[in-house]
């Protein structure tokens, strides 16, 4: 299954909402998750099953979706929010995949 | 508190061999598939596949199948991953993650080890 994120790159500034999205190639739900990498960092899990909040993660990241296209969001972009956002499909009958990434830069 | 610790970074030669580590705490090691993701240079992160501590099953990304041996030693909370012919192109950052369940997400990372492949 393909992952496609748009945009790849992203330019905002603090305060802005934020908007990245997620589109497979045939339909993953409900297993997506999406994860945020700052840079030269381990990712870390920002969302999983669609559109659940781990405990930790802030109230400003939220996501939605279904089928085969899913959203990130940022209500207000925080300075620790410019980093690179990655969503993945994951389930047991095919091959987990990640999307290409998108890069929230200043 | 989960914890993922990762071996160092490692310098090596085409042709050679190598095998790195993963060590969990905080949790029950042997009852939670261990993933490892490769991620190139500015590029981004590839699903390698898989392997359960309990009893050593695995699980490989097509890519990956006959490319790389993952392992682990539940004695020793410890997994690995292990290259017997190391390729320039294996030059990466690999992490090591905790699945929250089988074929699940990832809710826990290592801090990644950089392997680099050089003549």
């Amino acid at each position: 299954i393909q992952m496609t994120q748009s945009p790849s790159t992203l330019s905002a500034s603090i305060g802005d909402r934020v908007t990245i999205t997620c589109r497979a190639s045939q339909s993953v739900s409900p297993w997506l998750a999406w994860y945020r990498q700052k840079p030269g960092k381990a990712p870390e899990l920002l969302i999983y099953r669609e559109s659940n909040l781990p405990s930790g993660v802030p109230s400003r990241f939220s996501g939605s979706g279904s089928g085969a296209e899913f959203t990130l969001t940022i209500s207000s972009l925080q300075p620790d929010d410019f980093a690179t956002y990655y969503c993945q499909q994951y389930n047991d009958y095919s091959p987990v995949t990640f999307g290409g990434g998108t890069k929230v830069e200043i | 508190e989960v914890q993922l610790v990762q071996s160092g970074a490692e310098v090596k030669k085409p042709g050679e061999s190598l095998k790195i580590s993963c060590k969990g705490s905080g949790y029950s090691f042997t009852q939670y598939w261990i993933a490892w993701v490769r991620q190139r240079p500015g590029k981004a992160l590839e699903y390698m596949g898989i392997v359960y501590p309990g009893d050593s099953d695995t699980r490989y990304s097509p890519s990956f199948q006959g490319q790389v041996t993952m392992s682990a030693n539940k004695s020793i909370n410890t997994a690995f991953l292990q290259w017997t012919g190391l390729k320039a192109s294996d030059t990466a950052i690999y992490y090591c993650a905790k699945l929250f369940d089988y074929a699940d997400y990832i809710d826990h990372w290592g801090q990644g080890t950089v392997v680099t492949v050089t003549s």
